[in-house]
């Protein structure tokens, strides 16, 4: 079975600084993991995804996450939080198998200060 | 290609209502799947197809029905609406294989 915890319902960063977004799963078979972006009153946007190459994974506008099998740790990061990230963040975790199914976390709502 | 659309994006029913929420996607993609989220819990499996003709549970299926007759469209039914079936609802694609879905703008569906 798969599931997915992210730590931090809320986190507020100021313009400029690092963003570190936490995402820990737990999979019975090698996974494969998401982090999804939502904005206000719109649908989910892939921002990136492991699927077994690469484990440092860079996405769209500037993030990227690295999955750490010895940590279970999927998190997500970006250098320097621009006012455009003030979104909701959902980190995903699907069966390698081939499954689609994906099993969300219960988000991450992203403020930044100016 | 217009990708992943949904309708109606707002719905009020009546507790006993039955409706159709529609999803429609145009890039070939064998997989569909419908979500509900709600405040605190993320996104939730309702129904998905890996096919036409093919469908099967999610996580949360109780009270709702689905079919696939095409490739292109993968409706929702509710048979009688009940007020915790509340929610925005999420309509999803992708090829077979796990690459990551995209999703609609979402249903936003009250029941009184």
């Amino acid at each position: 079975a798969q599931s997915v915890t992210q730590l931090g319902s809320h986190v507020s960063v100021s313009e400029g600084a690092l963003v570190l977004l936490r995402c820990n799963y737990s999979s019975s078979v090698p996974p494969y993991l998401f982090w999804y972006v939502q904005y206000p009153n719109q649908g989910l946007q892939l921002l990136l995804k492991y699927t077994s190459a690469a484990t440092l994974v860079k996405g769209i506008n500037g993030f990227e996450a690295e999955f750490k099998k010895s940590e279970t740790s999927f998190h997500l990061t970006k250098p320097s939080a621009h006012m455009s990230d003030a979104a909701e963040y959902f980190c995903a975790v699907s069966g390698s198998s081939g499954a689609n199914n994906l099993f969300f976390g219960t988000g991450t709502r992203l403020t930044v200060i100016p | 290609n217009a990708g992943v659309t949904q309708t109606p994006k707002f719905q009020v029913l009546k507790t006993g209502q039955s409706m159709t929420l529609q999803c429609a996607q145009d890039m070939n993609h064998e997989y569909m799947s419908w979500y509900r989220q709600d405040p605190g819990m993320g996104l939730r499996l309702i129904h998905y197809s890996v096919g036409a003709g093919i469908t099967d549970q999610g996580e949360v299926p109780n009270g709702y029905n689905v079919s696939r007759s095409t490739t292109e469209d993968f409706p929702l039914r509710l048979l009688s609406a009940a007020p915790s079936q509340t929610s925005v609802y999420f309509c999803a694609s992708s090829y077979v294989g796990g690459g990551g879905q995209f999703f609609g703008p979402g249903t936003r569906l009250t029941v009184l």
